[in-house]
């Protein structure tokens, strides 16, 4: 089973915002709104950022959202912050594998 | 509010069947999905499957002959059972449970549990 494709790093300074992508195909992310995104620190259990493409949980900070175009969805974070520095995993249904995680991206806040 | 907890043993030998099991806390596992999800040391996330209280699963296809998953809703549990294990099945194994709105995300995780395959 193909994993959906992330940059394995994005940095940025604090304040800045980044983005993070995710590509699948249409059997996927392309034709299924059901992408979600997972905070991972060292040693952690993943968290829930994002759900649905685009919904927060109830407490999960503002500065985190996303989005989708054709195949690929994303997660950007605004005003990025020190604590921020983590992996990161999106997720998705997939009519070919049931579901799917991302190949993870580490971001650095420099 | 609703925890997760996995256990089992932390080492399996090579051929023989890995098992854990995953209690949930603080609530009830009727009317919700259930999943397995792994992490080798140093790589990413492989969703694993999932299964409903009521006891319908769904498995990774690439695990999928190896791999049984059940519910236990008297105990309050779920398993994972993983047959003819080698050393790429070590991993950090984690429980987690599917969001009620779209039953499409999760959002409470277990803390993980090592389990190293090796003789």
């Amino acid at each position: 089973q193909s994993a959906l494709t992330q940059p394995a790093s994005v940095s940025g300074s604090p304040g800045q915002s980044i983005t993070i992508s995710c590509t699948g195909t249409s059997s996927d992310v392309g034709n299924y709104n059901y992408v979600s995104w997972y905070q991972q620190h060292p040693g952690k259990a993943p968290k829930l950022m994002i759900y649905d493409v685009n919904d927060r949980p109830s407490g999960v900070s503002h500065r985190f959202s996303g989005s989708k175009s054709g195949n690929t969805a994303s997660l950007t974070i605004s005003g990025l912050q020190a604590e921020d520095e983590a992996d990161y995993y999106c997720y998705s249904f997939s009519t070919r594998v049931s579901y799917v995680f991302g190949t993870g991206t580490k971001v650095t806040v420099l | 509010q609703v925890q997760l907890q996995e256990s089992g043993p932390g080492l399996v030998k090579p051929s023989e069947t890995l098992s854990l099991t995953c209690t949930v806390s603080g609530g009830s596992i009727s009317n919700f999905y259930w999943s397995w999800i792994r992490q080798p040391p140093g790589k990413g996330l492989e969703w694993i499957g999932w299964v409903y209280y009521s006891g319908g699963t769904s498995y990774n296809p690439s695990l999928k002959s190896r791999l049984t998953i059940s519910v236990d809703t008297s105990r309050n549990q779920f398993s994972l059972k993983l047959s003819s294990v080698t050393a790429a099945d070590t991993a950090v194994y984690y429980c987690a449970r599917y969001e009620t709105m779209t039953e499409k995300a999760l959002d409470i995780w277990g803390q993980g549990t090592m389990v190293t395959v090796s003789s």
